[in-house]
């Protein structure tokens, strides 16, 4: 079965730092794009990063470019997203989501597969 | 970066009902529009891609249309599950921006 399974999540300071991580099973990851999307408290939804299949292609949305970092490590299956300098409007339940497509450069992604997610309170 | 509307931001319908919604791009996409219906506590599901394409295992009562910069998502008789809040995506480029959402209540 294809699954993402979100942890890292929960309640920090603004200011501080905070490591998400997707851990992915059931297809080969290495040949997908991987990305995070999040949905603040009753908002809509909100692309975040994304990255190639060799992480050679990486994106950012603007509201969170310069403080998150996006990597994977294809060895262990798994997504990371690392971000610092947390304000309270990154409060939101972010998602890893998968790119469809093979070899996907961060053009024309499609999310097939969505993991659960895992909620991030940003909150002095 | 690419702005996406979507229209209207709610609607209201019967079990039986065809429902049909808007997406806007601010500029030419081609054909590159996907579709999510996500339903509380749940992860989005992807219904349609590449503006027409049905994803695997969704019902045929849903179609996609449209190029450049408008699309419409088609529910030809609303089913109770289908009762859920749909967001529309641009893959065009990044930031792969959604659109604010429809939110399909009961009448």
């Amino acid at each position: 079965e294809v699954q993402l399974v979100e942890s890292g999540g929960g309640l920090v300071q603004p200011g501080r730092s905070l490591r998400l991580s997707c851990a992915a099973s059931g297809f080969t990851f290495d040949d997908y794009a991987m990305h995070w999307v999040r949905q603040a408290p009753g908002k809509g939804l909100e692309w975040v990063s994304g990255i190639s299949w060799n992480s050679g292609s990486i994106g950012y949305a603007d509201s969170v470019k310069g403080r998150f970092s996006i990597s994977r490590d294809n060895a262990k299956n798994s997504l990371f997203l690392q971000m610092s300098s947390l304000r309270t409007e990154d409060t939101a339940l972010y998602y890893c989501a998968k790119d469809m497509y093979r070899y996907g450069l961060l053009l024309h992604d499609v999310f097939d597969i969505w993991g659960q997610g895992t909620m991030v309170t940003v909150s002095s | 970066d690419i702005q996406m509307t979507q229209s209207p931001s709610s609607l209201s319908a019967s079990v039986g009902d065809r429902v049909t919604m808007t997406c806007r791009a601010s500029q030419s996409i081609s054909r590159y529009l996907n579709w999510y219906q996500e339903k509380p506590g749940k992860a989005p599901k992807l219904l349609i891609y590449d503006a027409s394409s049905l994803q695997s295992g969704v019902p045929s009562r849903f179609s996609g249309s449209g190029s450049g910069t408008d699309f419409t998502l088609t529910i030809s008789s609303l089913q109770p599950e289908d009762f859920a809040t749909y967001y529309c995506q641009q893959s065009y480029s990044t930031p792969h921006d959604f659109g604010g959402g429809t939110k399909v209540e009961i009448k």
